[in-house]
């Protein structure tokens, strides 16, 4: 089975600032990676998927990189809309998914 | 792009069973992916297992293996998680999403496990 470790588990920042994330998984997932943000008592919501294409309506400030088993996920400037949990989830040996733990994203 | 709208919570007895419906609109179902994904609570994002109505086999995570099966009805377009055997441990919120990549989510549904 694949792991997705992510990294930190929490992330104290300010509107504006930039936010890395970082996904990486114990053998190489090619770019199959996606990112999830999840708000309390909401489903999660696609962000991003095959490491780097944001999905529709996600705004530009959210871009994805990286591939094998390092991958990052870049929020350039926060918006307060942006404090959240965040997942990554792998799908290189699809029809089976695993998710990372998760980064929370909290206000400073 | 699909929706997907889930059944209502469910309250359960340790040792029986639970089975959560989840039924899509606005796409062509049977050529998609239905994954069921939990999330106990203050914890993570854990996949269950998934189904391609048009293939009708389903794969699950080994930790539900045997416990869970997954199916889908393509006349009513739903698919359904059913699993059993349950203990204070599955009470969460089940969801069901849709694709390759889970574009669209159901709205979840809280399942608790008591006595």
């Amino acid at each position: 089975e694949i792991v997705l470790t992510q990294s930190p588990a929490t992330l104290s920042l300010s509107p504006g600032e930039r936010a890395t994330l970082s996904c990486r998984a114990s053998q190489s997932v090619s770019s199959y990676l996606a990112w999830y943000q999840q708000k309390p008592g909401q489903a999660p919501r696609l962000l991003i998927y095959d490491a780097s294409n944001r999905a529709t309506g996600i705004p530009a400030r959210f871009s994805g990189s990286g591939s094998g088993t390092d991958f990052t996920l870049t929020i350039s400037s926060l918006e307060p809309e942006d404090f959240a949990v965040y997942y990554c989830q792998q799908r290189s040996n699809w029809p089976r998914f695993t998710f990372g733990p998760g980064t929370k994203v909290d206000i400073k | 792009q699909v929706q997907l709208v889930q059944s209502g919570a469910e309250v359960k007895k340790p040792g029986s069973s639970v089975k959560v419906s989840c039924k899509a609109s606005g796409g062509t179902f049977s050529s998609y992916a239905i994954s069921w994904v939990r999330q106990a609570p203050g914890q993570g994002l854990e996949w269950m297992g998934g189904i391609i109505p048009i293939f009708g086999t389903a794969n699950y995570a080994q930790k539900f293996q045997g416990r869970v099966t997954i199916t889908a009805d393509e006349s009513t377009s739903t698919a359904y998680m059913e699993l059993s055997s349950l203990r204070s441990e599955d009470t969460a919120v089940y969801y069901c999403a849709s694709g390759q990549v889970l574009e669209g989510w159901g709205q979840g549904t809280l399942v608790t496990v008591s006595s």
